[in-house]
């Protein structure tokens, strides 16, 4: 049963560029067709989809964050990465990593982890 | 402002049924047939509870079911319990091989 385990700093500065990693254990990331993905949830509002990618290294953005985000892919540690640059209070939330098939649903997903960006 | 559109809250007592409605437009919804639906408790991750629009994954209630007309899909709940008062999202494919959520929808169960 594969499980996805988010890491990464709980605090980032303004301004500062934030790396998050999602670590996919019970199975490869290489194998099967599935999307790796970030998503993120503010305290007390929606879900906000941030990109995904493939095992190739293919991507895809949300087109309102796309200029600031990039999703990295290393087959070798079966692992995900998020780069978000020019943080600012608004990229405040919880964030997530989920697996999704082609074109797909999101499962399963990690359990989240709290990013909160100070001045 | 989310892409899609869902009610900020249903309620229902228990046994009854409710729907909550998640409206989009042809760029998603209404284009693809790849829509699905989370249920988050307080604390936790989503769960997938429908996805492509009807299917139920292994393991959830057959008393969650969904549906889609046009632009809108919907989610319905039949024989409410207290154990299904959650928050609730849609989400959906869209052009340009990206995807789109809804803002959730807060269930009481009376």
């Amino acid at each position: 049963q594969v499980q996805l385990q988010e890491s990464g700093p709980g605090l980032v500065k303004s301004s500062e560029t934030l790396f998050l990693t999602c670590n996919v254990s019970g199975g490869s990331i290489s194998s099967g067709s599935y999307y790796w993905n970030w998503i993120r949830q503010p305290a007390g509002k929606g879900l906000e989809w941030i990109g995904r990618v493939y095992s190739s290294g293919s991507a895809n953005y949300n087109p309102s964050l796309k200029s600031r985000v990039t999703i990295l892919v290393d087959t070798s540690k079966d692992q995900f990465s998020l780069i978000l640059g020019s943080m600012t209070a608004a990229d405040t939330a919880v964030y997530y990593c989920a697996r999704s098939p082609y074109p797909g649903w999101f499962d399963p997903w990690g359990q989240g982890t709290l990013v909160t960006v100070s001045s | 402002q989310s892409a899609l559109t869902q009610p900020a809250s249903v309620s229902g007592s228990p046994g009854q049924s409710i729907t909550v409605s998640c409206a989009g437009t042809s760029s998603n919804i209404g284009g693809y047939n790849y829509v699905s639906w989370y249920q988050q408790f307080p604390g936790k991750a989503p769960k997938l509870i429908i996805y492509d629009v009807t299917k139920r994954p292994s393991g959830v209630s057959n008393r969650f079911s969904g549906s889609k007309s046009g632009n809108t899909a919907s989610l319905t709940i039949s024989g409410l319990q207290a154990e299904d008062e959650a928050d609730y999202y849609c989400s959906s494919y869209a052009d340009d091989s990206t995807w789109v959520f809804g803002g959730g929808t807060k269930l009481t169960v009376l």
